[in-house]
Formats: structure tokens, sequence, C-alpha cells
């Protein structure tokens, strides 16, 4: 069965500085992997994803993530983080199938 | 464009009451998603259509129906309201499956009291 974990429910960081949102995921074969962002009283925005090939993907506002197959992970990250980064933030996992499975979700607090 | 059109935003039901969540897409999208959203539990899916005529259930089907019969509009019905039906609903849509991206709409807030 496919699964996704976020082990932090929230992560803070002050803003100019790099961050990290942890995921890793459980499925069988290759996965596509997502990122998607959702804002205060918004539906979820989609902000980036892997499928095959390099495994550092970028994507929306700055963001990227890493793929890593060993450690079974898809880290987001960013180099320098905004207030406006401030959000939830969900990593999703899908295999060749209908599903798209999502984690719990990780709230990002960026501090002036 | 506009995406993915969710009615009503908000709701409060009696328990027991009946409802029907309306979504509706513009993009011609085959894939259609209802997801719910409780606090710390991320979203779980609770049904999904590949296409028109076609539904199937996801992890959390209980207490819900849905139906699609056409491209455009995947409802969703709850028959006699719980509390633990609470929640914000989410109706998405995609293309197809795979690395195909989720469209979704703006959310229907539901309260059962």
């Amino acid at each position: 069965a496919q699964s996704v974990a976020q082990p932090e429910d929230q992560v803070n960081v002050a803003e100019g500085n790099p961050l990290t949102v942890k995921c890793t995921y459980s499925v069988s074969g290759n996965p596509y992997l997502f990122w998607y962002v959702q804002y205060p009283n918004r539906g979820l925005q989609f902000l980036l994803k892997y499928i095959t090939g390099d495994n550092l993907v970028k994507g929306s506002y700055g963001f990227e993530a890493e793929f890593n197959k060993s450690q079974t992970s898809f880290h987001l990250k960013k180099p320098s983080a905004l207030v406006s980064d401030s959000a939830l933030y969900f990593c999703a996992v899908r295999r060749n199938t209908d599903k798209l499975i999502f984690g719990t979700g990780t709230r990002l607090q960026v501090f002036p | 464009n506009a995406g993915v059109t969710q009615t009503p935003k908000f709701r409060i039901l009696k328990i027991g009451q009946s409802m029907t969540l309306q979504c509706t897409q513009d993009m011609n999208h085959n894939y259609m998603y209802w997801y719910r959203q409780d606090p710390g539990m991320g979203l779980k899916l609770i049904y999904y259509s590949v296409g028109a005529g076609i539904t199937d259930k996801g992890e959390v089907p209980n207490g819900y129906n849905v139906s699609r019969s056409t491209t455009e509009d995947f409802p969703l019905r709850l028959e006699l309201a719980a509390p633990s039906q609470t929640s914000v609903y989410f109706c998405a849509s995609s293309g197809a499956a795979g690395a195909n991206v989720l469209t979704f709409g703006a959310g229907s807030r539901l309260t059962v009291l």
C-alpha cells in the first residue's frame, strides 16, 4: 500500500534562512511524488513534482525538492525563506494508479 | 477559466439531515476526486472517478455517495449527517493519473451539530 509520512507538524524558520520540510514515502515500484501548498482558507496549489530523471526538482516560488531513492525521501527545500512562504505544505505520492495519497501536512512558519 | 468550482462554501447541518456538495470543472478532465481535510489528519480520499459513469471508493467512503453523470460534475451526497462528518471538503480534478497534477476547488466547510 502507498503511504506518505511528514514527521514534523510544524517547522519554524527565520526569514532569510534556508528551510527544509521533510517527507518520506512507501510505495512499491517507481513513485510519482508531489508537493502542494495550502494558504489559509484556500484549496491546495501545486508546487512541484518528481517523475523521473534528475533527483533535484525545481518548482514554483523558488522551492525545490530532492528525491532520494535509497532513503525513500522527497524533502522540500528553499535557500532563503520569506514570510509569505508561511503556509501548510503537503507531500503526496502516487504509483501508476488512480489515487493520490497525501501526508498529514507540515505547517511552515517563517518569522521576520 | 473557472477551474474547479465548489458550492456551497459553508453549510451547517443538523444531525440526520442530508445534503449534496456540488463540484463542477470546466477543464474537460476525466479524473475527479473528493477529499476531506481534518486538522492534523491531512487529506483523506473519499471517492474518485476516472470518467463519466465510473466511480470508486477511496480511503473513507462510509456515509457518502457520489455520482458522475457528466464529465463536468461530480456531486458528493451526505446521507444522515453525523458530527464525525464535520470537516472541510475539497473537490479536485486532473486530466489523467500518473504524473498529472490535481487542480483543487476552494473547499466547502461543513459543520454538523
